[in-house]
């Protein structure tokens, strides 16, 4: 479990500041993913990437960056955070042969915007 | 568009009662169906996958194309069941994972 590592795992922060959450895994998976948690709407896919320098958008990209410059690592940036963007943001991530394309789950990130 | 739907918040059931926790998807192609169960305080994790149709943790779950359908099914809860579980479609060449609302299950004593 201690593969794939998250943070900060708490973080308030005010409307219109920008906020980089770090997403970090020791696997060397090829996929790294990055949802959202919200009540009401379970996991929604806000960016994936494939490889180191490979980033497509999910289900729910907007107001969000991501890169991905090393492959164990994939930060998530809100550029001009919002409150509609309060939530738990988890990052996952996957290898090329992982059995059943299982994703694997970080602890979280639960983020408040003032 | 893809869709999966969990009609039930919570559900609720006594030590030893059956179990069984509703998932209907909408895809065109060929479904590729997941269970993921987050337990207080735990990491969200794979509980079982339909390809695979094993038992985890005496948990089943069959795929009912027919019905569009990937239901829990467990035949006698037990107390450390209790957890937030999520039915998960996987598309997009096995990078897209939609997931549904997710249903609370409570067992209790």
């Amino acid at each position: 479990d201690a593969g794939i590592t998250q943070s900060p795992r708490y973080k308030i922060t005010e409307t219109g500041r920008q906020v980089t959450l770090m997403c970090h895994q020791t696997w060397s998976h090829s996929y790294m993913f990055w949802y959202r948690q919200d009540l009401g709407h379970g996991l929604r896919l806000i960016y994936y990437s494939a490889a180191a320098d490979i980033t497509d958008k999910g289900e729910v990209p907007d107001g969000y960056v991501v890169s991905r410059s090393k492959t164990e690592n994939f930060p998530l940036t809100l550029e001009s955070a919002t409150r509609s963007q309060t939530s738990v943001y988890f990052c996952a991530s996957r290898g090329q042969a992982t059995a059943y394309n299982e994703q694997f789950f970080g602890p979280g990130t639960r983020l408040t915007v003032l | 568009a893809q869709r999966v739907t969990q009609p039930e918040k919570l559900l609720s059931v006594f030590k030893g009662a059956p179990v069984e926790l509703k998932c209907n998807y909408s895809y065109s192609g060929s479904p590729e169906l997941f269970w993921y169960v987050q337990y207080s305080r735990q990491r969200l994790q794979l509980l079982l996958r339909h390809i695979s149709r094993e038992s985890i943790k005496g948990f089943t779950a069959d795929l009912n194309k027919g019905e569009t359908s990937f239901h829990l099914k467990k035949p006698f809860a037990q107390e450390e069941d209790s957890a937030m579980y999520y039915c998960a479609l996987l598309t997009g060449g096995g990078n897209k994972l939609t997931f549904g609302t997710g249903t609370q299950l409570k067992v209790e004593l």
